[in-house]
């Protein structure tokens, strides 16, 4: 089946630097890719959705130049918090689509913890 | 806007049946998917419906009413592995008619022996 890779699992960072979040469709073309945050004990929230080529587009409230956004392949999208702060430690999770005509096509990433410490 | 409402937690036991609701008020829809997601991993996908109506999965099941804005998972002869989070999503138009879920907040479901 469709499996989408995502790394890092966990990445531990300083308070004013940026990490990048990278996830790939490793069986397929994944035109579409969304972005997700978690926070604990709380369901997963759309941050933005991203085709391959074009601009992302942001879920309101959800600051495009703090948390850019690059799906610059078919197999590939990077999230990339800059400038982090401990306020934006949650859990990140990507999930890519081949097409919008396969209905069950939403493959999750494994997710990625980040800590800003 | 969109509201998904689930509850927040849930106990059975194990052997037992359980029913979790899910109640949504969103702009547009085109589809209603059930995901299980353990603590600290990615969801896993459990069902989908679009049309009204009971979908059976081995002793997962998942029923919709379009008219009224409710669907249920249904998951039998519980067994301790199901303690986990669900989560009811449904899909909605995006940009470019991309389809997009929207999360509801979980149900942490407990079973106990």
């Amino acid at each position: 089946g469709a499996v989408v890779s995502q790394h890092p699992s966990r990445v531990i960072c300083k308070s004013g630097t940026s990490v990048k979040i990278e996830c790939r469709s490793l069986d397929f073309q994944a035109t579409t890719m969304f972005w997700y945050r978690q926070f604990p004990k709380q369901s997963l929230m759309l941050m933005a959705t991203s085709n391959e080529g074009s601009k992302a587009t942001y879920e309101q409230g959800v600051e495009k130049d703090k948390f850019l956004i690059n799906h610059a392949s078919l197999t590939l999208s990077t999230l990339t918090v800059t400038s982090a702060h401990p306020e934006d430690s949650s859990f990140y999770i990507c999930s890519a689509r081949e097409s919008d005509s396969a209905i069950y096509g939403y493959t999750f990433g494994s997710g990625t913890r980040l800590t800003v410490v | 806007g969109q509201n998904i409402d689930q509850p927040t937690e849930m106990t059975a036991t194990e052997g037992a049946i359980v029913q979790i609701n899910c109640t949504y008020q969103t702009s547009g829809f085109n589809g209603l998917f059930w995901y299980q997601q353990h603590a600290g991993e990615a969801p896993t996908f459990l069902s989908y419906n679009v049309l009204d109506g009971l979908e059976e999965k081995g002793r997962f099941s998942s029923f919709l009413s379009r008219s009224k804005g409710y669907s249920y998972l249904l998951l039998k002869e519980l067994q301790m592995k199901d303690s986990a989070s669900y989560l009811c999503a449904v899909r909605v138009h995006g940009s470019s008619n991309t389809g997009k879920l929207i999360f509801g907040q979980g149900t942490t479901l407990q079973v106990k022996p």
